[in-house]
């Protein structure tokens, strides 16, 4: 089934100590996401490649950064973690298209910071 | 970042009931989608909606585009304990969603 993996589902780190998530996708989608999810509240972007382009979120600290290597790998790194980067992690896909626009999440990588 | 306005923010219910929950937003979107999240899992989705006035179902779901193009509203039907959990609309323009604050559901047996 066409869908969207993240590895791995559970991630600790110390803090200070760079992690890096990864997310891939089978569903040959132009645009990928990476949110932030704390504490069962909606998802917060951070930043978006739609093909090659990479789109920040304003608000994104500089201590996210993110690589799209072709179109089915995304990674999420976080230079320098700190305690109040713990949080889920979502990476989402979707497909350019101004008619069915759908975004799909994969099933998040939990990141404890220690 | 921009949210939409979501409710209600939580609500218990009996199996067996319906139940209603509703999206609104000052800004225009032409999407909407609705998502489930189970506890430690990414949002599923269970309903998208194109086009202002459509209504469309999903088993038990029924979640329609308001017509006005600034909200949208979602029934469960007959709830059983399997639908607990928090559900979130999000409304697009392009391809950026902007979400609910979520709507956090429990189903009394």
């Amino acid at each position: 089934d066409a869908m969207v993996i993240q590895n791995p589902r559970y991630q600790v780190t110390q803090f200070g100590k760079p992690v890096t998530l990864s997310c891939s996708q089978t569903l040959n989608h132009n645009v990928m996401y990476w949110y932030q999810q704390k504490s069962s509240q909606a998802p917060k972007l951070l930043f978006h490649y739609y093909d090659k382009d990479f789109n920040n979120e304003a608000d994104t600290p500089d201590n996210f950064q993110s690589r799209r290597p072709n179109t089915s790998f995304c990674f999420l790194d976080i230079r320098s973690p700190g305690l109040g980067d713990a949080a889920m992690y979502l990476c989402a896909t979707s497909r350019r298209d101004i008619h069915t626009d759908t975004q799909y999440f994969g099933p998040g990588t939990r990141l404890t910071v220690l | 970042g921009q949210q939409l306005n979501q409710s209600p923010q939580s609500m218990f219910i009996q199996e067996g009931e319906d139940v209603s929950m509703n999206c609104t937003s000052s800004s225009i979107f032409n999407t909407w989608l609705w998502y489930k999240q189970d506890p430690g899992e990414g949002p599923v989705l269970l309903i998208a909606l194109y086009k202002a006035g459509e209504l469309t179902s999903n088993g038990r779901l029924t979640a329609q585009f308001g017509i006005t193009r600034k909200d949208s509203f979602l029934n469960i039907s007959a709830s059983i304990p399997s639908d607990v959990g928090i559900y979130f609309c999000a409304g697009s323009v392009t391809y950026k969603y902007i979400f609910g604050t979520g709507t956090r559901l429990k189903v009394l047996a």
